[in-house]
């Protein structure tokens, strides 16, 4: 069974540009879930979408946003790129959600933003 | 909205030794703890998770302990070995309640000298 892919792994944007990445989760789940991970602050939850719904969102502004397909692939999106916002940004798939069960996370797209 | 504080950020141990890990959660209603490796450059991973009907399980070297009365729930491994040092994360959700989301602590990175 091949396991969470994403795309890119890395990439380099100046400020003010936005990014889009991409994420293709294990076959046959449904829940995928997005983290923010930097230096001493950790995993932070950013949203998660099952079923092509948005079913949790974190604490971030309104610049990330997401979305996820029929076939259950995701993309989240970061408009207005700020410094703060180079991390490793990984993402999860689950079969009901991670809330319950087992995360399985992708390589993460190290973002750097210039 | 519920946050989970881990504790210590950093911890060495000489390999044979014990490894201790706490973390504290604020919502009661939580009922999901999971505690997740992610070794230097690589995807985090399972270890162990708890659920809050549970007060102890264990895996091999590896155990987690949960007090609902506190919010506190702990990992602990036993004789550690070399290919234990990695970064520990723990979190917590309460699954089917107002957030039905993972929340992770800021992590512990675990080295364990030979």
């Amino acid at each position: 069974k091949a396991g969470v892919t994403q795309t890119p792994r890395y990439l380099i944007k100046t400020r003010g540009q936005q990014v889009t990445l991409s994420c293709s989760p294990i076959s046959g789940h449904r829940s995928v879930s997005w983290y923010q991970q930097t230096p001493g602050q950790g995993l932070q939850f950013l949203f998660e979408y099952f079923s092509e719904t948005q079913r949790n969102k974190g604490n971030f502004p309104g610049r990330f946003s997401g979305r996820q397909f029929s076939n259950s692939r995701s993309e989240m999106n970061v408009s207005t790129l700020e410094l703060g916002d180079s991390a490793l940004y990984l993402c999860a798939s689950s079969s009901s959600g991670g809330a319950s069960g087992e995360l399985f996370f992708g390589e993460g797209s190290r973002l750097t933003v210039l | 909205g519920e946050n989970v504080e881990q504790h210590p950020s950093t911890l060495s141990v000489q390999e044979g030794d014990s490894a201790v890990i706490k973390c504290t959660y604020s919502d009661s209603a939580s009922n999901y703890f999971p505690w997740y490796k992610q070794e230097l450059g690589k995807r985090p991973q399972l270890i162990i998770d708890i659920r809050s009907n549970v007060g102890e399980k264990k895996d091999q070297r590896i155990a987690v302990t949960l007090n609902k009365t506190a919010k506190h729930f702990s990992l602990h491994i036993t004789e550690t070995q070399p290919e234990d040092s990695a970064v520990y994360f723990c979190a917590a959700s309460d699954y089917g309640g107002s957030q039905g989301n993972l929340i992770f602590g800021k992590g512990t990175k675990l080295s364990v000298k030979p």
